[in-house]
C-alpha cells in the first residue's frame, strides 16, 4: 500500500481565498483524522471520521473550516475564506479500528501558507 | 494541551547515551502510544501500550505506564544520531472516542 496520500504537499494562497486539502487513506482503514500542527499550538485534532461519518468535530476552529468524506477512499478539508493564522501543516491520518491497538498512519502533510 | 504533556520539551544528549521522555495525561485511557516525527515529516508510530500493561519493549525502546499517576515514559537506549526527532505521546480515552496528542519532546542526539 502507498500509505496515506495527501495533496497538495505545499499550498500558498492569499487571504480570503478558498483552500481545499485532500486525503486518500490507506485502503481498508475505517478511521480518518485531520490534524493541524503549528509551533504555537502543537498538534491539534480537528475532526475524525469513522466509516465516512464525522464523529467528533469539536477541534474545528470555526465555521470557516469544513471537512467531508464522501467515500471510504477520499476526504477533503476546506477553509473558506482563508486567513494568515490558518498557516500550518495539515496532516491526515488513518487507522484500522482494533480495540486497544489502533495505530494511526500519517500522511506527509500539506504545508499551507496564507499571505 | 488538552490531554498530554511531555517533558522535557527539549533534550540534547551524546550518541550512545540513553534518552528518557515523560508524558502525563488527564483522563482515563484505553491505550497510550508514542510517535516520532522527523523534521518536515508526518508522525510515525513507535509503540503502543494498553491500559492494563505496565511495561513494553520494542528493540531499543522501553515504555512504561502508570495509570495511577496518569503518566508514561519512553526510554531510548544507546541513542543514535538518527534518533534525532520529536517524540509525542498520544492517548485514546477509555470511552473510545477521544484522541489526544501531547506537546512533544524534541530530542537531539549529538554524534
Amino acid at each position: 500500500d502507498a500509505g496515506v496520500i495527501q495533496s497538495p504537499r505545499h499550498e500558498v494562497t492569499e487571504m480570503g481565498q478558498e483552500v481545499t486539502l485532500r486525503c486518500k487513506p490507506i485502503s481498508g482503514h475505517d478511521y480518518l483524522f485531520w490534524y493541524r500542527q503549528t509551533m504555537m499550538r502543537g498538534l491539534e485534532l480537528l475532526i475524525y471520521f469513522n466509516n465516512n461519518v464525522p464523529i467528533d468535530d469539536s477541534g474545528m476552529p470555526e465555521d470557516r473550516f469544513s471537512a467531508k468524506m464522501p467515500n471510504a477512499s477520499f476526504s477533503t478539508l476546506k477553509i473558506q475564506p482563508s486567513e494568515p493564522r490558518d498557516s500550518a501543516v495539515y496532516f491526515c491520518a488513518s487507522s484500522l479500528f482494533v480495540w486497544g491497538a489502533d495505530t494511526q498512519y500519517f500522511g506527509p502533510g500539506t504545508r499551507l501558507t496564507v499571505l | 494541551s488538552q490531554q498530554g504533556e511531555e517533558d522535557p520539551q527539549a533534550l540534547s544528549i551524546q550518541e550512545g547515551e540513553n534518552a528518557t521522555m515523560n508524558c502525563s495525561y488527564k483522563t482515563s485511557i484505553n491505550n497510550l502510544q508514542w510517535y516520532r516525527q522527523n523534521s518536515g515529516r508526518g508522525l510515525v508510530h513507535l509503540i503502543l501500550i494498553r491500559s492494563n500493561e505496565r511495561e513494553k519493549h520494542s528493540g531499543r525502546l522501553r515504555v512504561t505506564l502508570d495509570t495511577s499517576k496518569k503518566s508514561s515514559s519512553l526510554l531510548i537506549t544507546a541513542s543514535r544520531a538518527a534518533d534525532t526527532a520529536s517524540y509525542f505521546c498520544a492517548t485514546r480515552s477509555n470511552t473510545g472516542n477521544q484522541f489526544y496528542f501531547g506537546t512533544g519532546t524534541s530530542l537531539t542526539v549529538i554524534p
